[in-house]
């Protein structure tokens, strides 16, 4: 069975432009999860879907964006980056929203220049 | 004060050594993960739990609610056991990727 795949593996883009991160989740599960993570902050939830609908909002100003669609296949949208956007981006999957393991890809780097 | 504390923030071993990872918390939970990060980025998960223990080859987690506290033992700890040991609990609600992480532990095991 494939793992979580996330891609591109690497970006860079320049301030002020705009940007769009894939995950494909595990076959058969429903559940994706956005996570940021920086040197400084660390990591953080970014959202959360299910079945298409976001579940649940990490605490991120509105230029960050999901969905995810009837595959089950999400993408994360970033508007207006800032150096500060700069991190790795971790989507991880699940059969469902409570009680089963999660299960990470490896990961979008993005650098902001 | 962080939700999630994780000790020591690094930690160096001898291969063979036991090793031992703390993490306290300070919120309500439904579940406390385990994960293992590799220089690279990519994310491992290596236990979910919310009561008691669990085994996994050589790798031990306990968590004891009424104390807000779990650890992560490795037993005869290896090179390639070396990796970034990070903590995270969620609540569920209903949103079980909603995770609060620790800033994670680095262990370095040498040869």
């Amino acid at each position: 069975k494939a793992g979580v795949t996330q891609t591109p593996r690497y970006l860079i883009k320049t301030r002020g432009q705009q940007v769009t991160l894939s995950c494909s989740p595990i076959s058969g599960h429903r559940s994706v999860s956005w996570y940021q993570q920086t040197p400084g902050q660390g990591l953080q939830f970014l959202f959360e879907y299910f079945s298409e609908t976001q579940r649940n909002k990490g605490n991120f100003p509105g230029r960050f964006s999901g969905r995810q669609f009837s595959n089950s296949r999400s993408e994360m949208n970033v508007s207006t980056l800032e150096l500060g956007d700069s991190a790795l981006y971790l989507c991880a999957s699940s059969l469902r929203v409570d009680g089963s393991p999660l299960h990470f890809g490896n990961g979008t780097r993005l650098t902001v220049t | 004060k962080n939700e999630v504390e994780q000790s020591p923030q690094n930690l160096t071993a001898q291969e063979g050594e036991f090793i031992t990872i703390n993490c306290s918390y300070s919120v309500g939970i439904s579940a406390l993960h385990w994960l293992q990060q590799h220089p690279g980025g990519g994310i491992v998960s290596l236990f979910m739990l919310s009561s008691g223990k669990k085994k996994h080859g050589r790798l031990i987690a306990t968590i004891n609610i009424q104390e807000k506290h779990s650890s992560l033992h490795i037993t005869a700890s290896h090179p390639r056991d070396s990796a970034v040991y990070i903590c995270a609990v969620g609540n569920y609600g209903g949103s079980q990727g909603n995770l609060i992480f620790g800033k994670g532990t680095k262990l370095s095991v040498k040869p």
